[in-house]
């Protein structure tokens, strides 16, 4: 069972146009994060949201985390081929040990 | 410049070897890392917890005496694939955590395992 369900896993589009990709759970997370991941490379952190509604940005890339922390999304606008990457979404569960688990991945192609 | 440095990047084996990937910490104490693995153009499926002095906790399903977990010093993390197979043939990726922050959060870029 996946406990974060992300969506589209795969994502093609044109540069210039903009997207949503959607981190969605069942669960509460104390924070959850968003990464991008090259191939042949470990992830590397973009952002993260702790509070319940709260909104980040990062240049052309919004991040929102829902009200009841289940659920987050990242936006794109003007999309460019050097957005091309895996971006994965990532949350640090409250119960328990301290672990982070991630999202399925959401494969994003900008075509020029 | 990269913070967790692991080695080695792509290691190709027999079957039936042994191989052993290091995660090491280069500027900071890591009392915790984490060791994952990846399948291709699949997410990262968190294997153990490597604590420092003290055993590694393993995700259910994981085989704790099939991939042993060393965590002997506050920057160095040790994992080892034991008589590996071709089923074993993945992407790993440790990470290690600067202090209590999970901001903190560097990976390292991974080790290609290929198992003939």
């Amino acid at each position: 069972t996946q406990l974060l369900e992300q969506s589209p896993q795969f994502l093609s589009i044109q540069e210039g146009e903009n997207l949503t990709v959607y981190c969605n759970s069942s669960s509460v997370f104390s924070s959850l994060q968003w990464y991008r991941q090259e191939p042949g490379e470990g992830p590397v952190l973009l952002v993260t949201v702790v509070t319940g509604g709260e909104v980040k940005k990062l240049k052309r890339l919004t991040f929102q985390f829902g009200d009841a922390r289940k659920d987050s999304s990242l936006h794109i606008t003007a999309a460019q081929p050097g957005d091309t990457g895996l971006y994965l979404c990532a949350g640090r569960i409250i119960q328990g040990a301290q672990k982070l688990v991630f999202g399925q991945g959401t494969r994003l192609t900008i075509n020029p | 410049g990269a913070v967790v440095s692991q080695h080695p990047s792509r290691v190709i084996c027999k079957s039936g070897t042994s191989v052993k990937i290091e995660c090491r910490s280069l500027d900071f104490q890591a009392t915790t890392m984490f060791w994952y693995r990846q399948f291709p153009k699949q997410s990262l499926m968190l294997m153990a917890t490597s604590n420092e002095g003290s055993k590694a906790t393993y995700e259910q399903g994981v085989e704790k005496d099939k991939f042993l977990i060393n965590h002997a010093s506050l920057t160095l993390s040790t994992l080892t694939v034991t008589s590996a197979h071709p089923e074993d043939s993945s992407f790993y990726i440790c990470s290690a955590r600067d202090g209590g922050s999970w901001e903190k959060l560097f990976f390292g870029s991974g080790t290609q395992l290929s198992v003939l």
